[in-house]
């Protein structure tokens, strides 16, 4: 398996672009998360799908955030208008049964800039 | 709600010395555990993991961690580190039962002098 891919790996937008990252999980994992890493907050969960459906999205930091799972295999997060502040790397992980699965995969992470 | 602190920020060994980084939760039962690590411009990867059982975790790349119920801690231990040890550590503690969703420590960084 290819593992959990993300794309694109870097990009660098101007403030109050939208910004759309992408996620494929790994093929039968029922669950999939985003994350957020920076250095100020450490590592975030911004929300997290169970069979496509988003179960938990209260870590979304504003109504700028948008994450939609269409099928199992593509996940994305859309952030719109950006800003500065949402500089960051945005991680995708997926597990099969959630933690009780034994863990998370996760993607090699965007690192996004907003200029 | 579960916590997990990393106490050392940074830590630094020379290359075939011990290393142990260490971990507490606080959950109200036994938590699961996990131990992952981060490569520079890479995702997290899982260490090992402790659900329960033998409280003495064998995972890759030769790491170990000691599930510790009296002292609310998962510490890491490698008897002999390798330059390409040198990476981000975390620690992460999730509820059984719970929503699934673990709590991840801010990590530590490793350094590894030659």
């Amino acid at each position: 398996d290819a593992g959990v891919i993300q794309s694109p790996r870097h990009e660098v937008t101007e403030m109050g672009q939208e910004v759309t990252l992408r996620c494929k999980p790994i093929s039968g994992h029922d669950y999939l998360f985003w994350y957020r890493q920076t250095m100020m907050r450490g590592l975030e969960l911004l929300i997290y799908f169970n069979n496509n459906v988003p179960i938990d999205d209260s870590g979304m930091p504003e109504d700028r955030f948008s994450a939609k799972m269409p099928n199992a295999s593509f996940s994305t997060l859309k952030i719109q208008p950006s800003e500065p502040r949402d500089s960051a790397v945005y991680f995708c992980a997926s597990s099969l049964g959630g933690i009780q699965g034994g863990g998370y995969t996760f993607g090699s992470g965007t690192r996004l800039t907003v200029v | 709600a579960q916590s997990v602190t990393q106490p050392d920020i940074h830590i630094t060994v020379s290359e075939g010395a011990s290393l142990e980084l260490r971990c507490n939760y606080s959950y109200g039962a036994t938590p699961y555990l996990f131990w992952y690590v981060q490569s520079p411009g890479q995702g997290l990867q899982l260490l090992l993991k402790y659900f329960s059982g033998d409280t003495l975790v064998q995972g890759i790349k030769g790491f170990e961690a000691e599930f510790k119920r009296s002292q609310s801690s998962f510490n890491l231990r490698k008897p002999s580190v390798h330059w390409s040890d040198a990476a981000e550590y975390f620690c992460a503690v999730g509820a059984p039962g719970g929503s699934y969703i673990p709590t991840f420590g801010r990590g530590t960084s490793l350094i590894v002098h030659p």
